[in-house]
């Protein structure tokens, strides 16, 4: 059972337009929430995250959105670069320090 | 600088064989996991490790094995190497609760 899905496997935007990727989670026990970028040959890095007592966390031209009565959030990238092309992936955890992710998003920015 | 390092990079093997990847962090972090990445997967947890002695099972242990005799490393062992684990492999450290994975670079594993 998947508990962290991302249901876009691509997402292609035009450099300086806004890139939102997508991310719905099921277990109502997470608190935590990740978004980690992953170049080829690269491990993941992180990105960006929030706890479950926030809606909204800003970092420059990352945003990361919460809705938890919907359990999903969202990745916006404003304004997108080529740069930022690159396998988004979402991950939540809990008390256990383990973190679960999704299966990646492929974000295509083109020139 | 405090950095995760795995190796080897690259590694091709034959089935039936014992295969060992090695993960060695300088951030004097407790927490340790194993992850493989598979396409339609994403990253799927193996095996982690909150401490010195300590080992737990992930998502999919099945024919690893992991052991932590010290805070640096945390050694991934696949007892009997089988196609289905041709995948790439990352390790990551963490020192604590809601603090962000730091990755290493990933092995690539084949299994032939």
């Amino acid at each position: 059972d998947q508990q962290v899905k991302q249901n876009s496997p691509s997402l292609s935007v035009q450099e300086g337009r806004i890139s939102i990727l997508n991310c719905d989670y099921t277990n109502s026990m997470f608190d935590y929430f990740l978004w980690y970028k992953k170049y080829p040959a690269e491990g993941p890095t992180f990105l960006i995250s929030i706890s479950s007592i926030k809606d909204k966390n800003e970092d420059g031209r990352f945003t990361v959105f919460l809705n938890k009565s919907a359990k999903h959030l969202s990745l916006h990238i404003v304004p997108s670069q080529p740069g930022d092309s690159a396998v988004y992936f979402c991950a939540s955890g809990g008390s256990n320090y383990k973190l679960t992710f999704g299966k990646g998003t492929l974000l295509t920015v083109n020139p | 600088d405090a950095e995760i390092t795995q190796s080897p990079r690259h590694k091709i093997t034959e089935t039936g064989r014992q295969v060992t990847l090695a993960c060695h962090q300088t951030w004097n972090h407790n927490n340790m996991f194993w992850y493989r990445q598979d396409l339609g997967h994403g990253l799927r947890l193996i095996h982690y490790s909150y401490g010195v002695q300590d080992t737990n099972k992930g998502e999919v242990s099945d024919g690893y094995s992991v052991s932590r005799s010290n805070t640096e490393d945390l050694p991934l062992t696949l007892e009997s190497a089988a196609s289905s684990q041709t995948s790439v492999y990352f390790c990551a450290s963490s020192d604590s609760l809601n603090s962000p994975l730091h990755f290493g670079n990933g092995t690539r594993l084949t299994v032939t």
